[in-house]
């Protein structure tokens, strides 16, 4: 088991560029998770996937924002027309399925740093 | 929606004491609260959970103790060492899937 696993881990962009990030969930995980964080602050949800479908999205999660989980296993999350206010660590969590047990637990990844200047 | 605020915000202790941090939060119906640790330039850790049917929950030298009636929660880390020192969330589950996380606390333990 090798864990969740995010790329890049940093992004330096302009602002008014699309970026991408790619997560790999725990193999089996067919829940995924995405959660920003900014500085000083703890992780807010973005949105939720069960298999491939996206079954909750927060308000945070703009019509610039975009994310996909096309075959259920790893997800991307692309922000259109970056802003400064985007800079931010955006994670990636999985959860096991509920019959596997333990089925709370959200198991994160390291993280991906954008920095829009 | 759901509210939990963590205090304090920094901590300092001398290894070998015990560190307490506090969270609260406003859904009686949170029924899922997990604790993470987070080191510089790492995703959050979970280090110990518990469900809203169990008032205190142990494991090695950490525990959390859940009050549902005063919807609070803590975590308490005994005997602690230089390398508990990290920032510490706390988080509670409304509905199915959505954890709302706390401010965050950094832990500090001096040797």
């Amino acid at each position: 088991d090798t864990g969740v696993s995010q790329d890049p881990r940093h992004k330096i962009t302009k602002r008014g560029q699309n970026v991408t990030f790619r997560c790999d969930p725990i193999s089996e995980h067919n829940r995924l998770y995405w959660y920003r964080q900014t500085l000083g602050q703890g992780p807010e949800f973005l949105t939720y996937f069960q298999n491939e479908a996206q079954l909750e999205k927060s308000r945070l999660l703009s019509d610039r924002f975009s994310a996909e989980r096309p075959k259920g296993s790893f997800s991307t999350l692309e922000i259109q027309r970056t802003e400064q206010g985007d800079s931010a660590m955006y994670l990636c969590a999985s959860s096991p399925p509920h019959w596997a047990g333990g089925l709370e637990t959200q198991y994160f990844g390291p993280g991906t740093r954008l920095l829009v200047l | 929606g759901e509210n939990v605020e963590q205090h304090p915000s920094t901590l300092s202790v001398q290894e070998g004491d015990s560190a307490v941090i506090k969270c609260t939060y406003s859904d009686s119906a949170s029924n899922y609260f997990p604790w993470y640790k987070q080191e510089l330039g790492k995703g959050p850790q979970l280090i110990i959970d518990i469900r809203s049917n169990v008032g205190e929950k142990k494991d090695q030298r950490i525990a959390v103790t859940l009050n549902k009636t005063a919807k609070h929660f803590s975590l308490h880390i005994t005997e602690t060492q230089p390398e508990d020192s990290a920032v510490y969330f706390c988080a509670a589950r409304e509905g199915a899937n959505n954890l709302f996380f706390g401010t965050g606390t950094r832990l500090t333990v001096i040797p």
